[in-house]
């Protein structure tokens, strides 16, 4: 069964600085990954999705890789800013279901 | 504005009884889905549907039931068989089963 990790589960950064999030998953044979936004007692806002045959998507400041062999995602976030203050999630889907992982909560400081 | 809603926002349930939870979408998206978020852990599927008039277990559906009767509804009800209600529930639609989903904003179910 799909497990889907996130290192760390908070980061605390000084704004302006680059910053890499972590997804890992244990079965390679996904479809594709999604990684979304949260915020405090809000729903999921999707930031990225990448299928299984790329390897990178970008939007802005956001850029996804995924790295099916190795079983890990990343979202790098250029030149944080208060406003990325977060929880960001990642979810794999292998045709059946969707696996969230626990999500990392970030804050970015003025 | 297209998107999806949820309402209510709140709910509460008192033991013994049934609630339902609103979502719905105006995005013509085929698929949607029903999740729960408890506090430190990752959202867990519920019930899903790819199209109108079926829909599938997930994950956690005992004590939950849904209807998809039109496209752009999907209502969940909680039963007084799920022990356990508690929680943030968000629900999701999508163009087709497996894209990218679009979320609701959420209905937080609490027990009096």
């Amino acid at each position: 069964k799909q497990e889907v990790t996130q290192i760390p589960a908070a980061l605390s950064v000084p704004e302006g600085e680059n910053l890499v999030l972590n997804c890992s998953f244990t079965d390679s044979a996904i479809y594709n990954l999604q990684w979304f936004r949260q915020d405090p007692g809000k729903g999921l806002t999707s930031l990225l999705l990448i299928q299984s045959s790329q390897r990178e998507q970008t939007s802005g400041r956001l850029n996804a890789s995924l790295d099916k062999s190795s079983g890990r995602s990343t979202l790098y976030i250029a030149a944080s800013q208060p406003g990325d203050s977060a929880t960001y999630l990642c979810a794999s889907f292998e045709g059946q279901n969707f696996v969230f992982g626990p999500g990392t909560r970030l804050s970015v400081l003025p | 504005d297209g998107g999806i809603t949820q309402s209510p926002k709140y709910l509460f349930r008192k033991e013994g009884q049934n609630v339902t939870l609103s979502c719905e979408q105006n995005l013509n998206h085929d698929a949607m889905y029903w999740y729960r978020q408890d506090p430190g852990q990752g959202l867990r599927l519920i019930y899903y549907s790819q199209i109108v008039n079926d829909f599938q277990k997930g994950d956690i559906a005992e004590g939950y039931s849904v209807s998809r009767e039109k496209k752009e509804s999907f209502p969940l009800t909680v039963t007084s068989a799920q022990k356990n209600p508690t929680a943030f529930y968000l629900c999701a639609s999508s163009i087709i089963w497996g894209e990218t989903q679009y979320f609701g904003p959420g209905t937080r179910l609490l027990v009096l």
